[in-house]
């Protein structure tokens, strides 16, 4: 069982339109990361959120962490083909490990 | 680029041989990471290293071990290597573990035959 839940999976849309990726969890997170990551490359950091109910935004990318700090979302507006890719959430747990969600293949067609 | 650099980064093995994979570092990180990824399961956690001498288990370790002897290296080794770790692999680091940022490497793509 994933410890972080990812949704969708999949996600193919056309240029243009916004999408909401969602990472959830029975689990409280002292703080969230999301990733993303390009074939035949490793993921590359967006955002980090620590504290509940904040939000970041990174040009067409807004990031939420819900107020429980159980889950977080990633909005895209107006998509691109370049945000095609393999996008991540991370939650630190005991150890200063992180935990990785199973991940959101997105594709975004011209 | 954070300097990480993983070793082999393609490599066929038979079933039953063992297997090191190779991460090194320039960036002088305390904290290292081996992860394996798989369709459907995202990044799954072996190993990990807080220190020179100092590693710990992840959640899928079992047919794994690691060592590192010095800072800057974090080697993988499959005892015995099985199908079922026909996977790719990433060694990532960071400055202080847990919501630092992570590194990763550009992944050693293993296929055990």
């Amino acid at each position: 069982t994933q410890l972080l839940e990812q949704s969708p999976q999949f996600l193919s849309i056309q240029e243009g339109e916004n999408l909401t990726v969602y990472c959830n969890s029975s689990s409280v997170f002292s703080s969230l990361q999301w990733y993303r990551q390009e074939p035949g490359e490793g993921p590359v950091l967006l955002v980090t959120v620590v504290t509940g109910g904040e939000v970041k935004k990174l040009k067409r990318l807004t990031f939420q962490f819900g107020d429980a700090r159980k889950d977080s979302s990633l909005h895209i507006t107006a998509a691109q083909p370049g945000d095609t890719g393999l996008y991540l959430c991370a939650g630190e747990t005991s150890g200063s490990r992180l935990t990785f969600g199973e991940g959101t293949q997105l594709t975004v067609n011209p | 680029d954070a300097g990480i650099t993983q070793s082999p980064r393609h490599k066929v093995t038979e079933t039953g041989t063992p297997v090191t994979l190779r991460c090194h570092q320039t960036e002088n990180h305390r904290y290292m990471y081996w992860y394996r990824q798989d369709p459907g399961h995202g990044l799954r956690l072996i190993h990990y290293s807080y220190g020179v001498k100092d590693t710990d288990k992840g959640e899928v370790s079992d047919g794994y071990s690691v060592s590192r002897s010095k800072t800057e290296d974090f080697l993988l080794t499959l005892e015995s290597a099985t199908s079922s770790q026909t996977s790719v692999y990433f060694c990532a680091i960071s400055w202080t573990g847990g919501n630092t940022e992570a590194f990763f490497g550009q992944g050693t793509r293993l296929t055990v035959v």
